[in-house]
């Protein structure tokens, strides 16, 4: 079953507070990717990962293969941050892509 | 900017009509994929094509089909449109056809069925 979990499913944070989103999955991948979706519906892609972590900015993306988890981390959430974060992974089976349902965040000022 | 464009930008039609979407990926981008975005099923991966071929196949529809031309730009046909296909479509584009490439998407082509 190729199922992709993120939790929270929505967050809301004070401006400066570290947050951390997670995502799992079920079986083995050649890459996850996390996005990221503005209001106006438009994507990013923020990271892809194969394995180890990787940072840009404030925002740093770990994965651990072994345990089957992705966790992408915000250091000193700004208001600007508020989007839709969704994690998306590439199964070694089949070459498709998956994607999770979905972080709301809301970063207060 | 990604440099990925689609267009139309919004499109309302009615029930049984056909549409098609067009997308011109990044300058040297090979791979062209698209999504499909509604509210009740959240992002799905439609199709991936990489120089003309395709490459990967996922929850697309036989009422769905999609090529991608010499210039390398895409266009999905959707045809005999129900009410269900109204969605927000994205195309991206990566260099390359592999899972490890980044993708750029477009700003998306948002479809009314009627």
């Amino acid at each position: 079953k190729n199922e992709v979990e993120q939790s929270p499913q929505n967050l809301t944070a004070q401006e400066g507070e570290f947050i951390t989103i997670n995502c799992s999955y079920s079986v083995g991948i050649s890459a996850l990717h996390w996005l990221q979706q503005h209001p106006g519906g438009g994507i990013v892609s923020l990271f892809m990962l194969s394995s180890g972590k990787k940072k840009h900015g404030r925002l740093i993306a770990t994965i651990n293969i072994q345990e089957k988890h992705s966790s992408l981390h915000i250091t000193a959430s700004h208001p600007r941050d508020s989007a839709v974060y969704i994690c998306a992974v590439r199964y070694y089976l089949g070459n498709q892509f998956y994607f999770g349902t979905g972080t709301s965040l809301t970063v207060i000022p | 900017d990604s440099g990925v464009t689609q267009t139309p930008k919004h499109l309302i039609t009615a029930t049984g009509q056909r549409v098609t979407l067009r997308c011109s990926p990044r300058s040297g981008d090979l791979s062209v994929y698209w999504y499909q975005q509604s509210l009740d099923q959240g992002l799905q991966f439609l199709i991936q094509y990489y120089n003309g071929e395709e490459r990967a196949k996922g929850n697309i529809l036989e009422r769905f089909s999609a090529q991608q031309f010499p210039d390398l730009h895409s266009e999905l046909n959707l045809s005999s449109l129900e009410l269900g296909d109204s969605a927000l479509y994205f195309c991206a584009s990566s260099v390359g056809a592999g899972p490890t490439y980044e993708q750029y998407f477009g700003p998306g082509t948002r479809l009314t069925v009627t």
